[in-house]
């Protein structure tokens, strides 16, 4: 079974730009996540998505917005790029299992290079 | 907000030794998770804990989910090179305010 994708792999971007990063969780798993590191720290929760709807949202401005398609892939997109956005860019899928328990798991990220 | 204190923040020791890393918070959590993470990479997902009290191993892995829900450990035994990485723990709460909170990562070095 394949594991959490991302796309792209890579992406350099200038200050002022709009970007968009797709994610496609693990077959069966309803939710995701979007997180961003920055080197040297760990991952910062941004928002989840479940069943299409916001879920959970971090402390990140307006200019960072999510939305998750009927086939539970999601996208995550940032405006106005600021060249502290720079980072690694991680979706994550998860599912509840009977008794509320639930793991995330992580796909490769999306590294941003804001010029 | 949450925060996780996560220690130590790095580690060198020789091959086979056994390494122990700890997360404690100032918050409680439904459940805690630990991940590696290579460079370049996505964190890994090592073990999972989802009651306290819980201790559960993964191989050469030995986690514990503390009594108070605040806090929870990793132990590696007889550690090998390929161990070198990045250990995170996480803290999960649900709810109305759902969120994983990551601690600031331990950076562990395995000399042969």
């Amino acid at each position: 079974d394949a594991g959490v994708t991302q796309s792209p792999t890579h992406l350099i971007k200038t200050r002022g730009q709009h970007v968009t990063l797709r994610c496609s969780p693990i077959s069966g798993h309803k939710s995701v996540s979007w997180y961003q590191q920055v080197l040297g720290q760990g991952p910062q929760f941004i928002f989840q998505y479940y069943e299409k709807e916001e879920r959970g949202r971090g402390n990140f401005p307006d200019r960072f917005s999510a939305r998750q398609f009927p086939n539970y892939s999601s996208e995550l997109n940032v405006n106005a790029l600021l060249l502290g956005d720079s980072a690694l860019y991680l979706c994550a899928s998860s599912f509840q299992m009977t008794g509320g328990e639930e793991t995330q798991y992580f796909g490769p990220g999306t590294r941003l290079l804001v010029l | 907000g949450q925060q996780l204190n996560q220690s130590p923040q790095s580690m060198f020791i020789q091959e086979g030794e056994d390494v122990s890393m700890n997360c404690t918070s100032s918050s409680i959590f439904n459940t805690w998770l630990w991940y590696k993470q290579d460079p370049g990479e996505g964190p890994v997902l090592l073990i999972a804990l989802y009651k306290a009290g819980e201790l559960t191993s993964n191989g050469r892995l030995t986690a514990q989910f503390g009594i108070t829900r605040k806090d929870s450990f990793l132990n590696i035994s007889a550690s090998i090179p390929s161990d070198v990485g990045i250990y995170f723990c996480a803290g999960l709460s649900g709810g109305s305010n759902y969120k994983l909170t990551f601690g600031k990562g331990t950076l562990l070095t395995v000399n042969p």
